[in-house]
């Protein structure tokens, strides 16, 4: 089965800044990767599908890059409503797998 | 609009049985693979069970093969989740989602999600 990584686990941030949160899959899954944001009390929101594309009506700061085993997610200027958790998720084979979570926070 | 509403979830016995069921509107359910994912409080996501658009194929988490099991109805638009043998660590909240197709090419990627159901298993 195909475990992922993210790292770091949570971050501290301030508004404006660049952050750029890494996933890491345990074996080549090519571009099969997604990322999700998740509010407190809320519903995950896709973000981003097959490594680099935006999910329609998400804000084009948020960009996703990577292949194989090593993926990215980067928000350019961080926002307010930007403090969340974000989680990767591969979509390569069953059974798939969520990274443990990345928490942004101010 | 795409809606998900999630329903049967509650509080159960350690080995017990709940049905979930996932009430799909706004899209042509019986073109879309569907998905279940549970978050356990506090902690993170994990994905539990598909079931391709055909139901020609289930796939299972390891933590649930062999209890739980995934179908739909498509002349419901209806997503189910039977489990069986319920555990302490089963308890969660329950997400069921939609997969995600781009020009009739799908991925099983969650485009889509209720707001989900809890269930809680506890002596």
């Amino acid at each position: 089965d195909i475990q992922m990584t993210q790292s770091p686990s949570s971050l501290s941030a301030s508004i404006g800044d660049r952050v750029t949160i890494t996933c890491r899959a345990s074996q080549n899954i090519g571009t099969y990767l997604n990322w999700y944001q998740q509010k407190p009390g809320k519903v995950p929101r896709l973000l981003m599908y097959a490594t680099s594309n935006l999910q329609s009506g998400v804000p084009t700061r948020f960009s996703g890059s990577g292949s194989g085993t090593d993926f990215t997610l980067t928000i350019i200027s961080l926002q307010p409503e930007d403090f969340a958790t974000y989680y990767c998720q591969h979509s390569f084979s069953p059974p798939l797998a969520f990274g443990g979570g990345t928490r942004v926070e101010i | 609009q795409v809606q998900l509403v999630e329903s049967g979830g509650g509080v159960v016995q350690p080995g017990g049985s709940l049905r979930l069921s996932c009430a799909a509107s706004g899209f042509t359910f019986s073109s879309y693979g569907m998905h279940w994912v549970r978050q356990a409080p506090g902690k993170g996501l994990e994905w539990v069970a598909n079931l391709r658009y055909d139901g020609s194929n289930k796939y299972y988490a390891d933590s649930v093969k062999g209890r739980f099991t995934i179908s739909r109805d498509d002349s419901k638009d209806t997503l189910y989740l039977q489990m069986n043998s319920l555990r302490a660590e089963d308890t969660a909240m329950y997400y069921c989602a939609k997969e995600g197709c781009i020009n009739g090419v799908c991925d099983p990627y969650f485009d889509y999600w209720g707001q989900g159901t809890l269930v809680a298993v506890s002596p």
